[in-house]
């Protein structure tokens, strides 16, 4: 079986800008967490989906958004990029909500 | 609100010997399973093994266990006969089952180093 893909694998954005960052869940998995990995702040809880619905949220600010789709692929964006944004960004999917997550290898975003 | 406290400084352990990264934490929910996640320097997060709250038995995997101890609130990862791939950060985490909720609370993360 496949594991949790995530792509692009590597951005360079500039300040300003906007980004959208793709998970590919394993499949059957339904659903989708975020994270963002920071040498500062450590691993933090953006937001997670299930059946095309957020079902919760961690403290970022609006500039971070997500959504799912019907075959469980998601997608978060986030707008105006500031430099502290620079950060890898980690996708975890799981069967059911309280499941064991399984982690892509990550997306690691450059704010310039 | 749940914390994870991780505060190991850099770990090493010599290729064969056995090693205890230490994890404590904290929360009011009496209902909540336990992590452990190893990231090599490529970025993954791998899953290592898992524990819950009411599980009588130390979970195992493999070359890994989990000292539970529940009055304590401790998890220590225990990894024996350690390899050269065991070099990597590892990561301890918690979920509390509070109805629908996948959200994963992540301690800092300790580095292990495993020395030939």
């Amino acid at each position: 079986k496949a594991g949790v893909t995530q792509t692009p694998r590597y951005l360079i954005k500039t300040r300003g800008q906007q980004v959208t960052l793709s998970c590919s869940p394993i499949s059957g998995h339904r659903s989708v967490s975020w994270y963002q990995q920071t040498p500062g702040q450590g691993l933090q809880f953006l937001f997670e989906y299930f059946s095309e619905t957020q079902r919760n949220k961690g403290n970022f600010p609006g500039r971070f958004s997500g959504r799912q789709f019907s075959n469980s692929r998601s997608e978060m964006n986030v707008s105006t990029l500031e430099l502290g944004d620079s950060a890898l960004y980690l996708c975890a999917s799981s069967i059911g909500q309280s499941n064991e997550q399984f982690f892509g290898p990550g997306t690691r975003l450059t704010v310039l | 609100a749940q914390k994870i406290t991780q505060t190991q400084p850099g770990m090493f352990v010599q290729e064969k010997e056995a090693v205890t990264l230490d994890c404590t934490y904290d929360t009011s929910d009496p209902s909540y399973g336990l992590f452990w996640y190893k990231q090599p320097s490529s970025g993954e997060m791998i899953f290592l093994i898992y524990q819950g709250s009411y599980d009588q038995q130390n979970a195992t995997e493999g070359r890994y266990s989990l000292n539970f101890q529940k009055a304590r609130k401790s998890a220590n990862l225990v990894i024996s006969a350690s390899q050269l791939g065991d070099s990597a950060m590892y990561f301890c985490a918690m979920r509390v089952d509070t109805g629908a909720n996948s959200k994963l609370t992540f301690g800092k993360g300790i580095t292990l180093s495993v020395r030939p």
